[in-house]
């Protein structure tokens, strides 16, 4: 089976922290995504890389890092966390040529 | 633009019945296309996908959708609906490409009533 896990299910942090959200998979995928979930919005993709070293900006990067230093392992970064960035994080990988994303559980973030 | 369309942000159906959920794209060329489904507090599970070919793809859980290029839609659907459906729906649209970028619709909560 495929897994993609990410590190945390639920994370608490303060306004102006810096935030690491980590994300694992084991299926050898090239590409990988970070993406955030908010109520009536759906999904929207904050940061994709397609090998090692290589990313691009998705439709919100604004406040976002990422950082990928070896194939299985993708990080998505706040660099100063703020309250509206309080959200469901989802992280996913796949193979080139589109086939499926598969989803790690998502990590629930509350800044306060 | 690109975009997904889900017109229907909740809908309400008894166990048993029939269920449609529809998605409309808005998309240059021919997608790839998804259903996924969220159970609450989990990350996302594909139903099923369209890639080419049958435009009636069957999927998990006794889920199909139909692909209508004239209607630029790709509906859901399931002949009897069971309580441990009820969940979030999302519809995706992808590129004929090596990104994997995809693009998610808003979402349709289902509830199911006993």
């Amino acid at each position: 089976d495929v897994k993609v896990t990410q590190s945390s299910r639920y994370l608490v942090k303060r306004t102006g922290e810096k935030v690491f959200l980590e994300c694992v998979q084991d299926m050898d995928h090239e590409n990988m995504f970070w993406y955030r979930q908010d109520p009536g919005l759906g999904l929207r993709l904050i940061y994709f890389s397609y090998d090692v070293k290589m990313k691009e900006k998705g439709d919100i990067p604004e406040g976002y890092s990422v950082s990928r230093e070896k194939k299985e392992r993708f990080s998505l970064i706040l660099e100063s966390a703020s309250t509206n960035q309080t959200s469901m994080y989802l992280c996913a990988s796949s193979f080139p040529r589109n086939t499926e994303a598969f989803f790690g559980q998502g990590t629930r973030l509350t800044v306060v | 633009a690109q975009s997904v369309t889900q017109p229907d942000i909740h809908i309400t159906v008894s166990e048993g019945a029939s269920l449609e959920l529809r998605c409309n794209y808005s998309y240059g060329a021919t997608p790839y296309l998804f259903w996924y489904v969220q159970s609450p507090g989990q990350g996302l599970q594909l139903l099923l996908k369209y890639f080419s070919g049958d435009t009636l793809v069957q999927g998990i859980k006794g889920f199909e959708a139909e692909f209508k290029r004239s209607q630029s839609s790709f509906n859901l659907r399931k002949p009897s609906v069971h309580w441990s459906d009820a969940a979030e729906y999302f519809c995706a649209v992808g590129p004929h490409s090596n990104t994997g970028k995809l693009i998610f619709g808003q979402g349709t909560t289902l509830q199911v009533k006993p």
